[in-house]
């Protein structure tokens, strides 16, 4: 069964520096069709994607965010870090990691499909003084 | 950055009707669109990627549909487990940035 479950501080205080965890089982961080993202959702809001890391080490990130944002993951402990600096109160949301699958498909050439197939419960993170 | 929207941004319907929300990319996505159902609480569903591939375990009323800038979200028949919030999201970049709609309530009318 794979499951992701993040954890992380409930509270944080302005301009101070986030370390979120995402701890994963049923399927390894080395596998190739697999990798791991981060998403956001403040109250009543959108679901806003922030980065991602796929087994090779390579990393992207929130073109609105890259220079608070830093994704690291660690294969042996099957975790994935975000860390997020200079938090701020419009930072206050619930933070989900999820599993990226992706689908290779094949019609002449290989196109590869990525979507979040599994999700974990999320973890509230309130930003205040 | 590619910028999604949907339409509506809410809509009411009845147990039984045919719901069909719609989503637009900014620039042509060729068919790199999935589909999340998100109820109150809990974290997002996959329902459809690659535009029109119904995940496993879906119910085959959800279905969809379009390819380059312009998506459909079906429900054929709707059930009182489908009352949530569709989010589209587009996975067309490279290097890979995802990029949410921002959702459709469906509520009971």
């Amino acid at each position: 069964q794979v499951t992701l479950k993040e954890s992380g501080p409930v509270l944080v205080k302005p301009t101070e520096t986030l370390t979120l965890t995402c701890t994963v089982s049923g399927f390894s961080l080395s596998n190739a069709r697999m990798s791991v993202s981060w998403i956001r959702q403040p109250p009543g809001k959108a679901l806003e994607w922030l980065a991602h890391i796929f087994s090779n080490d390579e990393k992207s990130y929130s073109t609105s965010l890259k220079s608070r944002l830093t994704i690291s993951k660690d294969t042996s402990k099957s975790q994935v870090v975000l860390t997020m600096t200079n938090m701020d109160p419009v930072d206050t949301a619930t933070y989900y990691c999820a599993r990226i699958w992706r689908y290779d498909f094949w019609s002449g050439h290989y196109s590869y499909y990525y979507y979040m197939d599994v999700w974990g419960k999320g973890t509230t993170v309130t930003v205040s003084s | 950055d590619i910028q999604m929207t949907q339409s509506p941004s809410s809509l009411s319907a009845s147990v039984g009707d045919r719901v069909t929300i719609t989503c637009r990319a900014s620039q042509s996505i060729s068919s790199y669109l999935n589909w999340y159902q998100q109820k109150p609480g809990e974290a997002p569903n996959l329902l459809i990627y690659a535009a029109s591939s119904l995940q496993t375990g879906v119910p085959s009323r959800f279905s969809g549909s379009g390819s380059g800038t312009d998506f459909t979200l079906t429900i054929s028949s709707l059930q009182p487990e489908d009352f949530a919030t569709y989010y589209c999201q587009q996975s067309y970049n490279t290097p890979l940035i995802f990029t949410f709609g921002p959702g459709t309530k469906v509520d009971i009318k």
